[in-house]
């Protein structure tokens, strides 16, 4: 999983295959945001994911919250090569967007 | 909407020069962010303007750095005395408001030597 003092984590999948990375965060927040960052881009956000949300779906990806042990998931179904990169969670303060505190991330390579 | 446009997109300084990085948001977007990226420290808050006024600059190393919005379509921010441990990648982002979502430029790779 990533936060705190993890480094970069990487996996590696074949396509087709399901894949879920995992993220803890420390501190209180009422959002958790999931973001993709290709290679010479800036982050963007993939899904977003709300305290009164266990669970919140967008095409292929699957995210789910557990505020009670302060950990998000996302989950990406039959991934493809396009779902090639570094994934972020990020956490706000009470919704707000100012602020956002980032875990270290996980590079996902899907390979064909 | 060509998303938030950083310039430039690389910058080498030597080790004592002054560096300044901009950012125009997108138009319309009342909020802009500044984020470092590095390897080690991953993705770093430094700022942050509502309505072209500084919100939060606790991310900001205290000497050395500072940022401004002086209107609503641009930001800079500079770095005096560059040192190596500021080589990085600067990512400026924007959005419409609170709760809204944020939007990045591919952001300025700096390189101190």
């Amino acid at each position: 999983s990533q936060w705190g003092e993890e480094n970069l984590q990487a996996l590696s999948i074949q396509e087709g295959e399901d894949v879920t990375m995992n993220c803890s965060y420390k501190t209180y927040t009422t959002v958790v945001h999931w973001y993709r960052q290709d290679s010479g881009r800036g982050p963007a956000l993939i899904i977003l994911i709300r305290s009164n949300e266990r669970e919140k779906r967008s095409g292929r990806l699957r995210a789910t919250l557990d505020t009670s042990s302060q950990s998000s998931s996302l989950s990406i179904t039959a991934a493809q090569c396009e779902d090639t990169a570094v994934y972020f969670c990020a956490t706000d303060r009470g919704g707000s967007n100012a602020k956002l505190t980032f875990g270290k991330g996980t590079k996902l390579s899907v390979k064909s | 909407n060509a998303g938030v446009i950083q310039t430039p997109r690389h910058k080498v300084t030597g080790k004592g020069q002054e560096a300044t990085l901009w950012c125009e948001p997108i138009s319309g977007h009342s909020a802009v962010f500044w984020y470092r990226q590095t390897i080690v420290q991953g993705l770093e808050f430094l700022t942050y303007f509502r309505n072209q006024a500084p919100i939060d600059d606790s991310g900001m190393p205290k000497e050395r750095f500072s940022a401004q919005m002086p209107n609503q379509s641009h930001s800079t921010l500079k770095i005096q005395s560059t040192q190596p441990q500021d080589s990085a990648v600067y990512l400026c982002a924007s959005s419409l408001g609170q709760s809204t979502e944020v939007f990045f430029g591919k952001g300025t790779r700096l390189t101190v030597v």
